[in-house]
């Protein structure tokens, strides 16, 4: 069955760093686009980025751009979002999520949070 | 990019229909047929229950249904649940080739 495991979320401080992974097992990874999604605590989903099957199609929501680096590696089955200047708006359970079909995330990891705080 | 507009919450008794709704613009939920539903109860990640406006993924109970009409989708929920209180949100491509969620809407099952 389709799995997604995210990890490297955490506290970290203003301006900081993070770089978040997802794990991917139970698929044929590179066929598909992954999606990084966000949810802030008691708010709703906000869509963070896209990455094409060979790594070379990506975009980002203007919240993020410039901040933010979606990658992966096939070879390992995992996706990554590099976050850097990190801000305290930026505190959420990150998401990765398989595109399914036609940007619908079709299946979910369990989310790692993020807090950005000083 | 804005969020979709929906209503922060609907209810309904056993046995009803509810019916949400997620209103956006041309250049997002009129301009293509990419609307997707999500469930997400208390602490899980979101589930797919709808996906390119009316088609439900394996395994999906058929109480639900999806439709759309210009610029505004709807997800109708029948016979509803006691296991259907939870937050629904839409979602649709767009012509900046992003994706776009709405606002959510919880449903409580009186």
């Amino acid at each position: 069955q389709v799995l997604l495991v995210e990890s490297g979320g955490g506290l970290v401080k203003p301006g900081g760093s993070l770089r978040l992974s997802c794990a991917a097992s139970g698929f044929t990874f590179s066929d598909y686009f992954m999606i990084w999604i966000r949810q802030a605590p008691g708010k709703g989903l906000e869509w963070i980025s896209y990455i094409g099957g060979s790594g070379t199609d990506t975009n980002y929501a203007d919240s993020v751009r410039g901040r933010v680096t979606i990658s992966r590696d096939n070879a390992k089955n995992s996706l990554y979002l590099q976050m850097n200047s990190l801000r305290v708006e930026d505190t959420a359970v990150y998401y990765c999520a398989r595109d399914g079909s036609n940007y619908s995330p079709d299946h979910w990891g369990q989310g790692t949070l993020v807090t950005v705080s000083s | 990019q804005s969020a979709l507009a929906q209503y922060a919450s609907v209810s309904g008794s056993p046995g009803q229909s509810i019916t949400i709704s997620c209103t956006g613009t041309s250049s997002d939920v009129g301009g293509f047929d990419y609307v997707s539903w999500y469930q997400q109860h208390p602490g899980k990640a979101p589930k797919l229950m709808i996906y390119d406006v009316s088609t439900r993924p394996s395994g999906v109970s058929n109480r639900f249904s999806g439709s759309k009409s210009a610029n505004t989708a709807s997800l109708t929920i029948s016979e509803l649940q006691a296991e259907d209180e939870a937050d629904y949100y839409c979602s649709s491509y767009t012509t900046s080739s992003t994706l776009v969620f709405g606002t959510g809407t919880r449903v409580s099952v009186l």
